[in-house]
């Protein structure tokens, strides 16, 4: 089976521009999540889904980032403008529940 | 409040050396989950292991064992041997009961491991 799928891996982008993530989940599993990694503040939840609906967006930094679950296969997290201290590395995450996550590799965020 | 301490921010062990990663966990709640990732230069977290707070017997699996102690709200793991592919960035991270069956994880600052030859 496929692990969780992310896309881009890498972006470089500049400040004020627009950033979509993108997440394709293990199939089956009910639910996913995003958490942001950086050296100052490790490994931080942003926000998870349950069956497609988002259940807790409390780690959201800000009405800058969006995250949607259209369906149950694809997750996109948005961040619109983009600033220079949202580079780092986003990952999804997807799971049946009891806490073992399937990561997918990452996307590393840069912004200029 | 909820926390994960893991003091040990880098270690350098050589290899078939046996080395011990320390978790401390701090939570208000009686029932709750702890839990150690693997993070290989790759990326991606891999899930090790998940211990519930009444389950407090050791676990081995392989070079890899477990130390659940609730009398010092430690969680530490020891790999047995060390080898070159262990070296990675281990985190510990701690789930409550309110928030097991979701996965909604607290994780520690990881402790990076390197296994020279």
């Amino acid at each position: 089976d496929a692990g969780v799928i992310q896309s881009p891996r890498h972006e470089v982008t500049e400040m004020g521009q627009e950033v979509t993530l993108r997440c394709k989940p293990i199939s089956g599993h009910d639910y996913l999540f995003w958490y942001r990694q950086t050296m100052m503040r490790g490994l931080e939840l942003l926000i998870y889904f349950n069956n497609n609906v988002p259940i807790d967006d409390s780690g959201m930094p800000e009405d800058r980032f969006s995250a949607k679950m259209p369906n149950a296969s694809f997750s996109t997290l948005k961040i619109q403008p983009s600033e220079p201290r949202d580079s780092a590395v986003y990952f999804c995450a997807s799971s049946k529940g009891g806490g073992e996550l399937f990561f997918g590799e990452g996307s590393r965020l840069t912004v200029l | 409040a909820q926390k994960v301490t893991q003091a040990q921010t880098e270690i350098s062990v050589v290899e078939k050396e046996d080395v011990t990663l320390d978790c401390v966990y701090e939570t208000r709640d009686t029932t709750y989950y702890l839990f150690w990732y693997k993070q290989p230069p790759s990326g991606e977290l891999v899930f090790l292991i998940r211990r519930n707070s009444f389950d407090e017997q050791n676990e081995i699996s392989g070079r890899y064992s477990w130390n659940f102690q609730k009398s010092t709200s430690s969680f530490n793991f020891t790999i047995t041997a060390s080898q070159v592919v262990d070296s990675a960035v281990y985190f510990c991270a701690l789930s409550e009961e309110r928030s097991s069956n979701t996965g909604k994880l607290i994780f520690g600052q990881g402790t990076t491991l390197q296994v020279k030859p």
